[in-house]
């Protein structure tokens, strides 16, 4: 039982690069949210997906996309690496946003930004 | 806007009790709880879903005020196990977003 899986686990990119990272999960899952958590912070939420074909804003949208093709992924993608983008990165599944659906969290991407 | 944790951090020796409060400006429905250790993902711990209700995970009890708009976690006799950041999270109520408390780093000396 894999639960969530990201990869890659570490990235360094150079300024001005894009990349995509993945989150792929295995519990039929219907929402899926990927956070950033910088140093000794708290997690912001960055966008959602109640379901597939349905994503939403979360706190710091900016300078990040997200689609939602099937129920099982939910991959990030940066358009243009900033160093403020360093950071790290979770993706998390839950059944539904509902008061007793705790979120499953993958083991994270580490990225920085040159 | 994130849920406020009181304290911040907090040290403590291995056996000495310990509370970390949750507040929001807005309306609780529900409140998780989370552990994460150093290096690692955020670990689900309770849910409390009731005013008033606590709910228990070993030595680790919370409880919750929908009134009051907090959730507060109660550490009994702490082990080293215990160190790392605690989180709530919650709904923010009309969204479909779920959102998590500023943090409270816990750190169990021996």
């Amino acid at each position: 039982n894999a639960g969530v899986t990201q990869t890659p686990k570490f990235q360094v990119l150079k300024t001005g690069q894009s990349m995509t990272l993945q989150c792929a999960q295995d519990m039929n899952h219907e929402y899926m949210s990927w956070y950033r958590q910088d140093p000794g912070m708290g997690l912001r939420l960055i966008h959602y997906s109640v379901g597939a074909g349905i994503t939403d804003q979360g706190e710091v949208p900016n300078g990040y996309n997200v689609s939602r093709s099937t129920t099982e992924d939910f991959p990030l993608r940066l358009l243009s690496a900033a160093p403020s983008q360093t950071s790290v990165y979770f993706c998390a599944s839950s059944y539904g946003v509902g008061s007793n659906q705790p979120q499953h969290f993958g083991d994270g991407t580490r990225l920085s930004i040159l | 806007q994130q849920p406020v944790q009181s304290p911040q951090a907090v040290i403590l020796r291995e056996g000495e009790d310990a509370v970390i409060n949750c507040s929001s400006s807005k309306a609780l429905y529900s409140v998780h709880w989370y552990r994460q250790k150093h290096g690692e993902a955020p670990v689900f711990l309770m849910i409390l879903l009731k005013g008033g209700e606590q709910k228990g995970h070993e030595k680790i009890s919370a409880s919750f005020n929908e009134k009051k708009q907090q959730s507060s976690l109660y550490l009994t006799a702490s082990q080293l196990s215990y160190s790392g950041t605690y989180f709530c999270g919650t709904e923010d109520p009309g969204t479909y977003k779920y959102i998590f408390g500023t943090g409270t780093r816990l750190k169990v000396l021996a």
